[in-house]
């Protein structure tokens, strides 16, 4: 099956920093990617949609100045958390849609972030 | 607003017995609904997909009811191993694959 990955698996930063989080189709192209986060035994909450080559869609709620998202490539999106706070400590996780099956098939999710903001 | 549940946080049950996880969702009419398997740690796994014309799915073990009329969704698995033990979560998905909404998950714990 496809397979995405993300990077880093794990960060630390202290309050205020900027953290880049990648994510990565490794074989198939990905015109939308998804960013989600999870909270502990919580289930994930669709934080926004990213489209390649245009602006990111962002879920109500969420601030787009704080989350930036960039897709610049078919085979990459890259969510950036600014000026995190110890709030935004969460576990991020990212998928795409391979779009060769159709429209509408499963979504493959990358291994996932664990941020923690100190 | 649309709300998905799933039967139980928690689901126990023995080695070799079948597992049955109940989703159920109101305030929403999926073209789809698919079923996905998360480890601790890790992000879901798609396992199943079924449309909302179909009212059964199956994939080795694995096997998926659709009734839209109750707007409810049962996943089993059959023979249940220790392996299988993972939080399962069901998604509703629009017609054009829009929409996206996961439930709340259903921690499975498969005892030898």
């Amino acid at each position: 099956g496809a397979v995405v990955s993300q990077h880093p698996s794990r960060v630390i930063c202290k309050s205020g920093t900027s953290v880049k989080i990648e994510c990565r189709s490794l074989d198939f192209q990905a015109t939308t990617m998804f960013w989600y986060r999870q909270f502990p035994k919580q289930s994930l909450m669709l934080m926004a949609t990213s489209n390649e080559g245009s602006k990111a869609t962002y879920e109500q709620g969420v601030e787009k100045d704080k989350f930036l998202i960039n897709h610049a490539s078919l085979t990459l999106s890259t969510l950036t958390v600014t000026s995190a706070h110890p709030e935004d400590s969460s576990f991020y996780i990212c998928s795409a849609r391979d779009p060769d099956p159709g429209p509408v098939t499963g979504q493959y999710f990358g291994p996932g972030t664990r941020l923690t903001v100190t | 607003s649309q709300k998905i549940e799933q039967n139980s946080e928690a689901l126990n049950i023995q080695e070799g017995k079948t597992a049955t996880l109940t989703c159920n969702y109101t305030n929403y009419s999926p073209a789809y609904l698919q079923w996905y398997r998360q480890d601790p740690g890790r992000g879901p796994v798609f396992l199943l997909l079924i449309r909302e014309n179909e009212k059964e799915k199956r994939k080795e073990r694995l096997k998926v009811t659709f009734d839209t009329t109750l707007k409810q969704s049962l996943f089993h698995i059959t023979a249940s191993q220790p392996a299988d033990s993972a939080t399962y979560l069901c998604a509703l998905v629009g017609n054009y694959g829009q929409n996206f909404v996961f439930g709340p998950g259903t921690r499975l714990s498969v005892l030898p």
